[in-house]
């Protein structure tokens, strides 16, 4: 298994700048989740899809910040336009739902995202 | 109210020595899982261990084991017989259905082991 794939996995832009990140999910997970993770506020959670439908982005920080899922196999984060209090490291994560006994979410490597 | 609380920002602990990373957590869902993570200096968020609320007996991973006291909603990691490579960031989790499948994630305890 490939694991969670995420790219890039270090992206650098200058404010107002566009940034999309991407994630590829385990297959046959159910649930994608992104977090955002900083040393000021530690490890958010922005949104979460269940079966490519978003199931709750309040912690998407404001309306600058969207996420896609199109299929189950594919999910994109994108920042528009892009604020230096963005710079932080960006983690995609997956799981089965939680019938399927001893499922923890798994992780992807992070974007870590520097916008100047 | 907070769903996971990790009261120990840093620890530390002799190379070789046992260690124990306290949690507690908050849920009135009968069913719900709880998780370790670690993550070291290089990033990555490692799974360790899981403990399921209707397990019997307290999960065992290689040098982890989970103290579950179910009782006082708490969930602590204990790492035996520390090695250097212990040294990181380790995050204690909770998932309930309750609230929709989320994973919940303490503010994680900074382990340096000491040589």
């Amino acid at each position: 298994d490939a694991g969670v794939i995420q790219s890039p996995r270090h992206e650098v832009t200058e404010m107002g700048q566009e940034v999309t990140l991407r994630c590829k999910p385990i297959s046959g997970h159910d649930y994608l989740f992104w977090y955002r993770q900083t040393m000021m506020r530690g490890l958010e959670l922005l949104i979460y899809f269940n079966n490519n439908v978003p199931i709750d982005d309040s912690g998407m920080p404001e309306d600058r910040f969207s996420a896609k899922m199109p299929n189950a196999s594919f999910s994109t984060l994108k920042i528009q336009p892009s604020e230096p209090r963005d710079s932080a490291v960006y983690f995609c994560a997956s799981s089965f739902n939680t019938d399927r006994a001893r499922s923890p979410l798994h992780f992807g490597n992070g974007t870590r995202l520097t916008v100047t | 109210a907070q769903k996971i609380t990790q009261t120990q920002p840093g620890m530390f602990v002799q190379e070789k020595e046992a260690v124990t990373l306290d949690c507690t957590y908050d849920t009135s869902d009968p069913s719900y899982g709880l998780f370790w993570y670690k993550q070291p200096s290089s990033g990555e968020m490692i799974f360790l261990i899981y403990q399921g609320s209707y397990d019997q007996q307290n999960a065992t991973e290689g040098r982890y084991s989970l103290n579950f006291q179910k009782a006082r909603k708490s969930a602590n990691l204990v790492i035996s017989a520390s090695q250097l490579g212990d040294s990181a960031m380790y995050f204690c989790a909770m998932r309930d259905k309750n609230t929709g499948n989320q994973f919940y994630f303490g503010t994680g305890t900074s382990l340096t082991v000491i040589p």
